[in-house]
């Protein structure tokens, strides 16, 4: 079974609306991480926001709130306020499991967000 | 904060050839991650270095073997290429100690083989 799975390969938005980016995952560990990147054409991978298992309460940064629903085993991207330059790929990622046992990323198939003028 | 560097940044080589990749991470981290990424697989963990010991290692070839050095640098060999080792290799480094740690990503090397 795939641990990280985006369904939606592709999403356009218009300018200045907001967007929502799926993210549902699989892990019986109790202690995991979830991660969303951004990666544009030039290819480099940039972090947008991080939750962790046991946080409460869903992460924001800037414009972007992650939708945490631990039951549902979903973490979805909240992009509010769309930017021409948020057009890139978005990945969805978790690290399972206690930091030294090592810090291997497990990656979704990603999904290509386009903003509309 | 300098982030993480890679070089080079694109690479041609023939198949058979061996190829050995950079990454310098920021400041203060003790952790390098590379990842391979391909339009068929997606984005894939080769290996995690830690304090210059390999902590975790994901399901690649012997081919693909990797180091770290006493300042956190850390190397990436690829020997005996194939074809289809052309992609885009990403290297990530973090603190690596913390329950929050985030990897942060430097532009990667494309690597063509031919």
């Amino acid at each position: 079974a795939q641990k990280i799975t985006q369904t939606q390969p592709g999403m356009f938005v218009q300018e200045k609306e907001a967007v929502t980016l799926d993210c549902t995952y699989d892990t019986s560990d109790q202690s995991y991480g979830l991660f969303w990147y951004k990666q544009p054409s030039s290819g480099e991978m940039i972090f947008l926001i991080y939750q962790g298992s046991y946080d409460e309460q869903n992460a924001t940064e800037g414009r972007y709130s992650l939708n945490f629903q631990k039951a549902r085993k979903s973490a979805n991207l909240v992009i509010s306020a769309s930017q021409l330059g948020d057009s890139a790929m978005y990945f969805c990622a978790m690290r399972e499991g206690l930091l030294n046992a090592g810090n291997m990323l497990t990656f979704g198939g990603g999904t290509r967000l386009m903003v509309k003028p | 904060k300098a982030g993480v560097t890679q070089t080079p940044r694109y690479l041609i080589k023939t198949r058979g050839q061996q190829v050995t990749l950079s990454c310098s991470p920021i400041s203060g981290h003790r952790s390098v991650s590379w990842y391979q990424q391909t339009p068929g697989q997606g984005l894939q963990f080769l290996f995690e270095y830690f304090s210059e010991t390999q902590r975790n290692k994901g399901n690649f070839p012997g081919r693909f073997s990797g180091r770290q050095f006493s300042n956190s640098r850390s190397e990436m060999n690829v020997s005996t290429l194939e074809l289809g080792d052309s992609a885009l290799y990403l290297c990530a480094s973090s603190g690596g100690d913390t329950h929050t740690d985030t990897q942060y990503f430097g532009p990667g090397t494309r690597l063509t083989v031919l």
